[in-house]
């Protein structure tokens, strides 16, 4: 079993939508949780990182972390074409991983016209 | 400024030859990390390295795959006697870090080197 799930997708919503995109964990030593966004043939982006249980929110994105549950989101209000690319969650334990970010292995969204 | 510079961008190669992958991070970025993106799988840490101290190589695959990091700037990714497993995009990061955990300064990545290995 992996350490982070996520759903590959892909997803396709309608320009407008709102997008939920989720990834579970395995391990409660994983504490820094981020969302990259990354386009076809470039490299991930950093989108929005959140160390608390709670809502995060910057712009049109929301990230939510439920730590009791193990469960982190990525919510996309008003979603645009533009908005199409893979999401990849990725986090971060405080002891004994090192500096390291473990990903889940992204849902790829499409946001059509 | 410029981001993380990765080259060549795509690289094919036959089965047994050795490869060299290259980084370029953002300057004064202390912190450089090499990660494997194959279809399906996600990205897969390789090794990183941080200022003057030892690399962690933990998640190099095998000893085909060496990686140096020279005057603490360019790294070289090396992959020996290729295996078409060794297919995948691998992608550089950097971040300007001196300690503490990559949350505080995030990761640039490089738009990576897509290897293909026949």
């Amino acid at each position: 079993q992996k350490e982070v799930e996520q759903d590959p997708g892909p997803l396709s919503v309608p320009e407008g939508a709102i997008v939920s995109l989720n990834c579970t964990y395995s391990n409660s030593a994983f504490q820094y949780f981020m969302w990259y966004r990354q386009y076809s043939r470039k490299g991930p982006e950093l989108l929005m990182y959140t160390y608390s249980s709670g809502n995060k929110e910057d712009g049109r994105f929301t990230a939510q972390v439920d730590k009791s549950s193990k469960y982190i989101s990525l919510f996309i209000r008003d979603s645009q074409p533009s908005d199409s690319a893979t999401y990849l969650c990725a986090m971060i334990r405080l002891t004994g991983g090192g500096n390291k970010l473990t990903f889940g292995t992204g849902t790829q969204l499409k946001v059509e016209l | 400024g410029a981001g993380v510079s990765q080259s060549p961008s795509n690289k094919v190669t036959e089965k047994g030859k050795d490869v060299e992958l290259r980084c370029d991070p953002i300057s004064g970025h202390t912190a450089l990390y090499w990660y494997r993106q194959s279809l399906g799988q996600g990205l897969e840490f390789l090794i990183y390295f941080q200022g003057n101290s030892a690399p962690d190589k933990s998640g190099l695959p095998s000893d085909r795959f060496s990686a140096e990091r020279t005057g603490g700037s360019v790294s070289t990714l090396t992959i020996q006697r290729t295996q078409q497993e060794d297919s995948a995009v691998y992608l550089c990061a950097s971040r300007r870090g001196t300690g503490g955990a990559s949350y505080n300064s995030p990761l640039h990545f490089g738009n990576g080197t897509r290897l293909t290995v026949t």
